[in-house]
């Protein structure tokens, strides 16, 4: 079955300080990965995609990895700002006739003064 | 950069009637997806669309709920006589050909009286 898991579930940190978040997927045949940042009651917003073949991918302060034999990417936050208060997803797709997309279920980061 | 637009932002109905929400996708992407989040929870899959026709639908996807093209620019979602547990964003997205190419809508909020 198609799955993707994210730990930890919530996550609170100082500003500045940098913060990794993980995904795990058993999404087959896989096509891309993607983080997301979701503000409360906003639409998702593309952070880094990654298709098999790559495995870091950088957005500014966002660096995201692929593992794509062991299935896990991490999404890493570097100097930490108030603004990247939201959830983060991890999604993947999977290479069918079109893109077929699972949703991870997210992890909800605060960062505090 | 090209953006998919939700309309309303916010949606009040009470139980048992009719609500059609609508998506503007982009011009030249060819897949259609609504998915939907209920407060707190993660985001799930609803439906897709391809060449004008429904590719795939999720369980919640019942017979309550239809979608449509009507004039090659709009895509709908219907739901016949909405039920409080419809209460939720929904979050309409549209892909191109490429993997850099997928869009979410802004969102939806329905709220079910």
């Amino acid at each position: 079955k198609n799955q993707v898991e994210q730990s930890p579930q919530s996550l609170i940190i100082l500003e500045g300080k940098n913060c990794t978040l993980q995904c795990n997927y058993t999404v087959s045949p896989f096509s891309n990965l993607r983080w997301y940042k979701q503000d409360t009651g906003r639409g998702p917003v593309s952070l880094t995609i990654m298709t098999f073949s790559e495995n870091t991918k950088s957005n500014g302060r966002y660096t995201a990895t692929l593992d794509a034999d062991t299935k896990q990417s991490s999404l890493h936050i570097t100097a930490s700002q108030l603004s990247d208060s939201a959830s983060y997803i991890c999604v993947v797709s999977a290479k069918t006739s079109y893109d077929k997309v699972i949703f991870g279920p997210g992890t909800s980061l605060s960062v505090i003064p | 950069e090209p953006e998919v637009t939700q309309t309303p932002s916010h949606q009040v109905t009470q139980m048992g009637q009719e609500v059609i929400l609508r998506c503007v996708p982009i011009s030249n992407h060819l897949y259609f997806y609504w998915y939907r989040q209920i407060l707190g929870q993660k985001v799930e899959f609803l439906v897709s669309f391809y060449n004008n026709e429904i590719s795939e639908k999720s369980e919640i996807f019942d017979d309550q709920f239809s979608v449509e093209r009507p004039d090659g620019s709009n895509f709908t979602l219907k739901i016949r006589s909405t039920k409080l547990e419809d209460s939720a964003m929904y979050f309409c997205a549209s892909f191109g050909t490429g993997p850099h190419e997928q869009f979410f809508g802004p969102g939806t909020r329905l709220t079910v009286l």
